[in-house]
């Protein structure tokens, strides 16, 4: 099916372990982002990617590293998971939201539980 | 940079009752502004938005927001609320054209 997909939709780990969190979208959007969702803080950027081989430092990136090998897959991997990692994790992507036809696209959501 | 302030975090509304829900944004530059919508266990989806030209824009579920440049405001209201509506609301803001900016979340309940 079209559309953007994340896994795993849940996942426990341990501090300490690497984690990897998926994304892929089948539109060929050029941008994608990985925002974290936490209460009272809203959606933060964690990082972006413009293109293929083009990434870059959102808001909040310490702890966390990213890859664009391909444009459809935009995997964020948590180096040493930490407690303060728990949260859910957002994949997003989009063509140019500036284009009315265009808005940003967002998965349902990776719920991360470090213990 | 640009930042993002949803005034209230809560806001319980009986069914049928008008709902607002206020954004305020800072940037020295020129903005583009989103509300996006929230439903329990799935992603975001965009509510409506403002590029340019008419401050005032609407969604197709009944729902408006107007661009008030001199107090940096894009406020969310809707006249008549559902059951429906409960959810998560987000304001957000972008000076680059794909990067945005989220505010903290509006939760709205709505009762019968």
């Amino acid at each position: 099916d079209a559309g953007i997909t994340q896994s795993p939709r849940y996942k426990i780990t341990e501090t300490g372990r690497q984690v990897t969190l998926m994304c892929h979208q089948t539109w060929s959007h050029s941008y994608m982002f990985w925002y974290r969702q936490d209460l009272g803080h809203g959606l933060r950027l964690i990082y972006y990617s413009a293109a293929a081989d083009i990434t870059d430092k959102g808001e909040v990136p310490d702890g966390y590293v990213v890859s664009r090998s391909k444009t459809e897959n935009f995997p964020l991997t948590l180096e040493s998971a930490t407690r303060s990692q728990t949260s859910v994790y957002f994949c997003a992507s989009s063509v140019d939201i500036t284009d009315y036809n265009s808005p940003l696209h967002f998965g349902n959501g990776t719920r991360l539980t470090v213990t | 940079a640009q930042s993002v302030t949803q005034l209230d975090s809560q806001v319980p509304v009986f069914e049928e009752a008008p709902v607002e829900l206020r954004c305020n944004y800072s940037s020295s530059v020129s903005v583009y502004l989103f509300w996006y919508v929230q439903y329990p266990n799935q992603g975001l989806q965009l509510l409506l938005k403002y590029l340019s030209g008419s401050t005032l824009v609407e969604s197709i579920n009944g729902f408006e927001a107007e661009f008030n440049k001199s107090q940096t405001s894009f406020h969310l209201r809707k006249p008549s609320v559902h059951i429906s509506d409960t959810a998560e609301y987000f304001c957000a803001v972008s000076t680059t054209g794909y990067k945005l900016s989220f505010g903290a979340g509006t939760t709205v309940t709505v009762r019968a």
